[in-house]
Order: structure tokens, then C-alpha cells, then sequence
């Protein structure tokens, strides 16, 4: 089992629409959680943190989180063509080990077609 | 502020040879982590340094080392270099304000191709 593992891609959505990426994790014991954005040929940009159980919102971005079932999601509200790109899922874990390591799902390519 | 830089964008070596990468972090940000990114594996923890210290480790080869000045820049350097090596390394940097937090801000990379 991967320890972080993203929904199978890819997601393509009208403009306008809601999009879901989803995202869990293996590891009980990870307290941060991170949503980025990798446009091709450009480097991951962060866009999301959560740390608690509940929901974060950001502009048109709502992160979730939920410890007891190990998942994590990102809506992404009203799409536009700009925001096709992979998503990438990233956990962290809480010292020791986990010092500066961001443990990476394989991201979800989404497209946004007008 | 600006932003993690890294320096050079391109390279490409030869098999057997050695190179250097380096990373200076946003200004005020003490840990630099690195990651190495290919189609295949996607992004993987190479290493991470804080003060000067490597407190954490992947599961790379020896080849694969790094380390941070006092300045908190840091280098990572890969020696005897395979062709399996091509890919886009990574720096990224964070402020570490609690236990818990690692917000990471990436730089652009550097693209690496071993022929």
C-alpha cells in the first residue's frame, strides 16, 4: 500500500464546476497535510494547509480533513481553464523521522475545459 | 521577499561524473529539504537540513549528499552519476514556526540529464 494515494486521474470538469480531488494516507500518526499545484514544467506551488479535523476554505479552494478515516480532500469551486494541472497530495509527519520530509501522492492531472 | 532560488536551472552531465545543485531558501527560513522528481517515482525525499545539521535522511544512495551553510544556502551533490539519475531536483524551503508546521516552498528546480 502507498502511503499517500490520490484519486486516479485524470479529472477533467466543465468551467464553472466544483472539482474533487481526493487523497488518503497511511500513516496514523501524520499532523500536517498540504494541497499543490504543479503547472507542466514548473515546480510545485502550495496552495493549501490544514492541520485540524473540518474544513479550511481560501478563496475558491476548501480543504477537508478527516484523521479517523486518514483522508484529506480539495474542492476546488467555480474551475477555470487556469487551474488545469496536477494536484499533488502531501502529508507530514510530527518530528524525529518526519524532520523536513512531505511524503508525496502521485498527483491527479485535472483539466478544465471551457 | 523572493522566493527559493536554485541554481543551475540545466544540466547535463555524463555518466560516472559528479555534480553540485544549489538552493538559497527565502530569506528568514532555516530548514531546506530536497526532493528529487522523475515520471516514474514522482517526488521523493532526498534530505532535509536545518541550522547546518542534516536531521533526516530517504532512502537514496550514498552517492546523494548535501549540506547547509551558515547562511542557511544549502547543496546538494550526487557523485559518480547514472543515467537513472536524470530528473528534476528539487529545494525546497520552510520557516518551521511549530512542531508541526512544514509548509514548503518549492524553487524552480534544477533539470538534470545524465547521458
Amino acid at each position: 500500500q502507498k502511503e499517500v494515494e490520490q484519486n486516479s486521474g485524470p479529472l477533467s470538469v466543465p468551467e464553472g464546476a466544483i472539482a474533487s480531488l481526493n487523497c488518503t494516507y497511511s500513516d496514523r500518526g501524520s499532523q500536517s497535510f498540504f494541497w499543490y499545484r504543479q503547472y507542466s514544467g514548473k515546480s510545485p506551488e502550495l496552495i493549501m494547509s490544514i492541520y485540524s479535523n473540518g474544513d479550511k476554505e481560501d478563496g475558491r479552494f476548501t480543504a477537508q480533513l478527516n484523521k479517523a478515516s486518514q483522508y484529506v480532500s480539495l474542492l476546488i469551486r467555480d474551475s477555470q481553464p487556469s487551474d488545469s494541472a496536477t494536484y499533488l497530495c502531501a502529508v507530514g509527519g510530527a518530528g524525529g523521522t518526519s524532520y523536513g520530509k512531505l511524503t508525496f501522492g502521485q498527483g491527479t492531472i485535472l483539466t478544465v475545459h471551457p | 521577499k523572493a522566493g527559493v532560488t536554485q541554481t543551475p536551472r540545466y544540466l547535463i552531465k555524463t555518466r560516472g561524473q559528479q555534480v553540485t545543485l544549489s538552493c538559497s531558501p527565502i530569506s528568514g527560513h532555516r530548514s531546506v529539504s530536497w526532493y528529487q522528481q522523475t515520471p516514474g517515482q514522482g517526488l521523493q525525499f532526498l534530505f532535509e537540513y536545518f541550522s547546518e545539521t542534516q536531521r533526516n535522511k530517504g532512502n537514496f544512495p550514498g552517492r546523494f549528499s548535501g549540506r547547509q551553510f551558515s547562511n542557511s544556502r544549502s547543496e546538494m551533490n550526487v557523485s559518480t552519476l547514472e543515467l537513472g539519475d536524470s530528473a528534476l531536483y528539487l529545494c525546497a524551503s520552510s520557516f518551521i514556526n511549530s512542531p508541526v508546521n512544514y509548509e514548503q516552498y518549492f524553487g524552480p528546480g534544477t533539470r538534470l540529464t545524465v547521458t
